[in-house]
């Protein structure tokens, strides 16, 4: 059973380019979260979202971010104009359902770095 | 201050010794769970721990919750040179499906 899968690993993108991170849950697994976490800090929640569905994007940038999580293929973490403040690690997690008061855990990718030149 | 800080920041322990981090926070939480995170790399579930629970065991590790004060702490026994990593806790708060992370802990294991 594959885990959270992340491409690409390593994204360089020069200013004003758009860059595009891609996430495919653990099988089974219909809950996504990004985060963003910068050189030295934890992990800052961006967006929760299901299939087809944001959940909550109380962590987005009102600018320039989007994400969605269409019925097929990966969540797609999607980044426009890119600018240097944007340069960190972006990692995806997955959970089997939303509701942790159970117990659930939700489990990571490798993320994604990356780097505005 | 953000929910869920870690302390100290950076502990630096000799191979064998016990490293003991802390994590407090601010909100009613479900769950509070601690991840390892080695550099680069991307974060490993080390152990939940529910709000109705005091202490768990997972191997080498052992954590402990008091609500009453709002806090955890992760103490990992007999520290091996891998251990090294950052530490992070991540508390589920009642209301939400979101995780927040604290700052972090970096532990240095010299071997």
């Amino acid at each position: 059973n594959a885990g959270v899968m992340q491409n690409p690993r390593h994204l360089v993108r020069r200013r004003g380019q758009e860059a595009r991170l891609r996430c495919s849950p653990m099988k089974g697994h219909s809950h996504v979260y990004w985060y963003r976490q910068l050189p030295e800090e934890g992990l800052k929640f961006m967006v929760y979202l299901q299939k087809e569905n944001i959940i909550d994007e109380s962590g987005m940038p009102k600018e320039r971010f989007s994400a969605e999580f269409p019925k097929e293929g990966p969540s797609i973490l999607r980044i426009q104009q890119v600018v240097r403040g944007d340069s960190a690690a972006y990692f995806c997690a997955s959970s089997p359902s939303g509701s942790r008061s159970s117990g659930n855990t939700i489990y990571f990718g490798e993320g994604s770095w990356l780097t505005v030149v | 201050s953000q929910q869920g800080e870690e302390d100290p920041q950076a502990l630096s322990i000799q191979e064998g010794e016990n490293a003991t981090m802390n994590c407090s926070y601010k909100t009613s939480i479900n769950n509070l769970q601690w991840y390892r995170q080695n550099s680069g790399r991307g974060l490993v579930h080390l152990i939940l721990i529910r709000s109705n629970e005091r202490e768990k065991h997972s191997g080498r590790l052992r954590v402990t919750l008091d609500t009453s004060k709002k806090s955890s702490s992760l103490l990992i026994t007999a520290s091996r040179a891998a251990d090294t990593a950052s530490y992070f806790c991540a508390t589920d708060r009642a209301a939400g499906n979101k995780l927040t992370f604290g700052g972090g802990t970096r532990v240095l294991v010299k071997p």
